[in-house]
């Protein structure tokens, strides 16, 4: 019953690495999402894509990037990271009006 | 102001009760309104999504909706300690790919 997997789990990076955070779903969902989640400033939106190749900054994109190659696979790119992007990311996917399957979640630490 | 607020919490009921969960919204185009259930250490699920005024009831769950006060609530009856968790509010505008998440109240039902 696989739907939206990530990369990893659990992740530990050093300041100034470039970090790459994987998400794959297999629902042939045309949406895809980057949310991070934060204690007390609950989730806030990256970036979210419509199409394969296309990408839309939502409300904290700066420091990331993405990348969408196929439909399937959306990539979320720390070009240098930095201690503040220490946090839980949520991949999620939908096909429809809402906003219906998240990843497992990635528990980023950059020390 | 926050686009969308939630009591900050946390809210602690009985099992048995009925426990309220309310949330409110900024933008007044905000057409599909969901909650979800996160528990601890894992992703959010949505349980309830609610488009028009007035009540959807799906088992122990109703939403509420009141877009001319922009305020949409979740009620719990016959609360179970299963039922503690976080429950986040999101709004969706129409035709918008993203979902706008508030912080999330936390809720404890205690035997």
């Amino acid at each position: 019953d696989v739907k939206v997997t990530q990369s990893s789990r659990y992740l530990v990076k050093r300041t100034g690495e470039k970090v790459f955070l994987e998400c794959v779903q297999d629902m042939d969902h045309e949406n895809m999402f980057w949310y991070r989640q934060d204690p007390g400033l609950g989730l806030r939106l990256i970036y979210f894509s419509y199409d394969v190749k296309m990408k839309e900054k939502g409300d904290i994109p700066e420091g990331y990037s993405v990348s969408r190659e196929k439909k399937e696979r959306f990539s979320l790119i720390l070009e240098s990271a930095s201690t503040n992007q220490t946090s839980m990311y949520l991949c999620a996917s939908s096909g429809a009006q809402y906003l219906s399957d998240f990843g497992p979640g990635t528990r980023l630490t950059v020390t | 102001q926050k686009e969308v607020e939630q009591n900050s919490g946390p809210l602690s009921v009985p099992e048995g009760a009925i426990a309220s969960l309310n949330c409110t919204y900024s933008d007044r185009v905000s057409q599909s309104f969901f909650w979800y259930r996160q528990y601890s250490g894992k992703s959010p699920e949505l349980i309830m999504s609610i488009y028009s005024n007035g009540d959807k009831e799906d088992g122990r769950f109703t939403a509420q909706l009141n877009k001319a006060s922009q305020y949409v609530s979740l009620l719990i009856r016959d609360s179970q300690p299963s039922d503690s968790a976080t429950y986040l509010c999101a709004v969706k505008k129409t035709n918008a790919g993203k979902s706008t998440f508030g912080d999330g109240t936390t809720l404890t039902v205690k035997p």
